[in-house]
C-alpha cells in the first residue's frame, strides 16, 4: 500500500523559513515524479512545485518561484520542500503528491501557519 | 498561471445525473489531454477520479465519466447518490505547471 507522510509544518514569522518532508512507502519512489500541493483554508488545492522522478527537473509555480526549493533523496524515499520568505499567504495545508500531470496518491497534509 | 474556471455549485437528486464543467484556455485544457479531476470530502485528502480526461482509477465507480471538447472539459456523474456529495476540483497539466479550478460544491439534495 502507496504511504505519503508529510511532516516539518508549524507557526512561523512573516519572512520565516521551514524545510517540509514527506517520506513514501509502497511504491517505487524514484520511478515517480512528486509533487507539493498546498490548500489554503477554505479553498482550493494550489499545485506548488513538482520534481521529476531522477531530480533531473523541477518546477515551480508563479506564486512560490524563488522562495521554494523542491528536492528529493532517492536512496531515502524522501521528499522535501524548503520555504524561505514566508508570507501570511502561504498559509495552508501542505500535502506531498505523487505524480505530476495527476496526482493519484496524497498524504494527509501538514499545516502550515504564517503569523506574527 | 490562472485557475480553471467552474461553477461554484451544483445539485441534484439521488438517481438524476449532474455535469461540472471546466473552463481553461488553449494554453492548458486546450492543448494537453491531461485532465484530471478529484473529489474531496471535509478534513480529508483530495482523490482523483479521472486523468487523462477519461481515464478512471481502479476503484472509482463507472457512475463518473468525463470528457473534454476545446478549452472546456466536463465531469459527469450518474445516478446520484448521497456519497458523492462533496468538493470536486479539475485540473490540467501545461508543459511546465499545473493548475486547478476553483472547485465547485456538489450538494445531493
Amino acid at each position: 500500500e502507496v504511504y505519503l507522510v508529510e511532516s516539518g509544518g508549524g507557526l512561523i514569522q512573516p519572512g520565516g523559513s521551514l524545510r517540509l518532508s514527506c517520506e513514501a512507502s509502497g511504491f517505487t519512489f524514484s520511478n515517480s515524479a512528486m509533487s507539493w500541493v498546498r490548500q489554503g483554508p477554505g479553498k482550493g488545492p494550489e499545485w506548488v512545485s513538482a520534481i521529476s522522478g531522477n531530480a533531473g527537473t523541477t518546477y515551480y509555480a508563479d506564486s512560490v518561484k524563488d522562495r521554494v526549493t523542491i528536492s528529493r533523496d532517492n536512496s531515502k524515499n524522501t521528499l522535501w520542500l524548503q520555504m524561505r520568505g514566508l508570507r501570511a499567504e502561504d498559509t495552508a495545508l501542505y500535502y506531498c503528491a505523487r505524480g505530476l500531470a495527476h496526482f493519484d496518491y496524497w498524504g494527509q497534509g501538514t499545516l502550515v501557519t504564517v503569523s506574527s | 498561471q490562472s485557475a480553471l474556471t467552474q461553477p461554484a455549485s451544483v445539485s441534484g437528486s439521488p438517481g438524476q445525473s449532474i455535469t461540472i464543467s471546466c473552463t481553461g484556455t488553449s494554453s492548458d485544457v486546450g492543448s494537453y489531454d491531461l485532465v484530471s479531476w478529484y473529489q474531496q470530502h471535509p478534513g480529508k485528502a483530495p482523490k482523483l477520479m479521472i486523468y487523462e480526461v477519461t481515464k478512471r482509477p481502479s476503484g472509482v465507480s463507472n457512475r463518473f465519466s468525463a470528457s473534454k471538447s476545446g478549452n472546456t472539459a466536463s465531469l459527469t456523474i450518474s445516478d446520484l447518490q448521497a456519497e458523492d456529495d462533496g468538493d470536486y476540483y479539475c485540473c490540467s497539466y501545461t508543459s511546465t505547471t499545473t493548475v486547478f479550478g476553483g472547485g465547485t460544491k456538489l450538494t445531493v439534495l
